[in-house]
């Protein structure tokens, strides 16, 4: 069964500096898909960013981009330029073709500093 | 609508209580997912359905749950004889393609259930 693995609960890091958010998973499939969600406060869950396991590219949206190390089976999240809008929980999810849901993994809180 | 709708935004049960819990989804988004949110963890997947149709309910933690869409659009989440093992936050999501793979999930904004 897939797992993913989120080893850091908190995080902090000062506006306008950058921080990476971790995320491990395990699988023996060589297709699937990763994700980083938000959630803030109010919990409503937003999409992040989106990577293919397919893709060698790693995907990026704005200041947010991440490091897709496939033999490795890691999935880090960089937020550049950090915001106080960018506080909330982060949590990476796997999904594989076919399953129709996706794996979470159990969160990593991001505090930002004025 | 614009976004996923979820109510109640909170519910407090007795316990033995029966719950029922709505999602509207986004206005054609074939694809619904219930997730169950305990407190400081991820999100566990319980049912998905494809139109009104429940394609996978592996998730759903005992024969106290139940979900339906009927007609492939606003779909309830119905907890019976709720237990306090039940409190968490209830996820509905929605996606315009069958997995959620290709544009990932809009996601509501939960009803948080506390059993007391």
């Amino acid at each position: 069964a897939q797992t993913v693995t989120q080893s850091q609960p908190e995080m902090s890091v000062q506006e306008a500096e950058t921080v990476t958010l971790s995320c491990t998973y395990d699988t023996s499939e060589s297709d699937y898909y990763l994700f980083w969600y938000k959630q803030p406060p109010s919990r409503q869950m937003i999409l992040v960013i989106r990577q293919e396991a397919y893709k060698q590219q790693n995907a990026t949206e704005n200041r947010f981009s991440v490091n897709f190390q496939k033999a490795a089976k890691s999935f880090s999240l960089k937020i550049s330029d950090s915001q106080l809008g960018d506080a909330a929980m982060y949590f990476c999810a796997y999904s594989s073709p076919g399953t129709y849901k996706y794996i979470f993994g159990t969160g990593t809180r991001l505090k930002v500093l004025a | 609508g614009a976004g996923v709708s979820q109510s109640p935004r909170y519910k407090v049960a007795k316990r033995g209580q029966d719950v029922a819990l709505r999602c509207d989804p986004i206005s054609g988004h074939v694809s619904l997912f219930w997730y169950q949110q305990a407190l400081g963890q991820g999100p566990e997947f319980l049912t998905y359905f494809q139109n009104e149709a429940q394609l996978d309910k592996s998730g759903l933690p005992s024969d106290r749950f139940f979900a339906e869409r009927p007609e492939g659009s606003v779909s309830t989440l119905k907890i019976q004889r709720t237990q306090q093992e039940d409190s968490a936050v209830y996820l509905c999501a929605s996606s315009l393609d069958f997995s959620g793979d290709n544009y990932g999930y809009t996601f509501g904004s939960g009803t948080r259930l506390t059993v007391v």
